[in-house]
């Protein structure tokens, strides 16, 4: 099975920070790697797709990047409503595993 | 716009099967373009796939739980289900359901429906 590392596991930023998220596999999956939102209480929600494609609607300062086995995602400015837990999914080889996840609060 | 609704008893004993209906709605489970997928989260703690299903019936399941999950799926209805059987207070969690886009995302999900494990 591909293992995804995320890290780190929590953060604290500012308003207005720059916040990094990065994801490891365990192999390399080319670019298939997903991003996903999610806030208290509410279901997952899909930012990134493919590694580095925004999905419709999704604000502009969300961004993801990398490819084989080292996976970036990052928010240019981190707005309130970005309070959240960010995950990674892969799907190489047809299964699916996510990481462990980033809880991101404000400072 | 598709939305997906989970339902299922809140409270299973130990032992005993695990069953869960998704309800598709703005969209169709008839439809050759996408896969429809269960997973769950425990409480506190991260994602874990469970499976997905093809409107053909194919499936194709996380190895971990392969053993003991069964995914069907009733077009007519416009419904997919989960099956998991011998359940422990391990698999406490909220079951999400959610479009399988080409194998790849899951876009949208469901609300989640919890189900403890508990005698």
């Amino acid at each position: 099975d591909i293992q995804m590392t995320q890290s780190p596991s929590s953060l604290s930023a500012s308003v207005g920070d720059r916040v990094t998220i990065t994801c490891q596999a365990s192999q390399d999956i080319r670019n298939y790697l997903n991003w996903y939102q999610q806030k208290p209480g509410k279901a997952p929600k899909l930012l990134i797709y493919d590694a580095f494609n925004l999905e419709t609607g999704v604000p502009s300062r969300f961004s993801g990047s990398g490819s084989g086995t080292d996976f970036t995602f990052t928010i240019s400015s981190l707005q309130p409503e970005d309070i959240a837990t960010y995950y990674c999914q892969q799907y190489d080889n047809l299964l699916v595993t996510f990481g462990g996840g980033t809880k991101v609060d404000l400072k | 716009q598709v939305q997906l609704q989970a339902s299922g008893p809140g409270l299973v004993n130990p032992s005993e099967i695990l069953s869960l209906t998704c309800t598709v709605s703005g969209g169709s489970t008839g439809s050759s373009s996408y896969y429809w997928g269960w997973i769950r989260q425990p409480p506190g703690k991260g994602l874990e796939w469970v499976g997905s299903i093809f409107y053909s019936g194919y499936t194709y399941y996380n190895p971990s739980l392969k053993s003991r999950v069964t995914i069907s799926i009733d077009t007519s209805k416009n419904q997919f289900s989960l099956k998991l059987s011998s359940v422990t207070a391990a698999d406490t969690a909220v079951y999400y359901c959610a479009r399988h886009v080409f194998r790849t995302r899951f876009d949208p999900w469901g609300q989640g429906s919890l189900v403890t494990v508990s005698s």
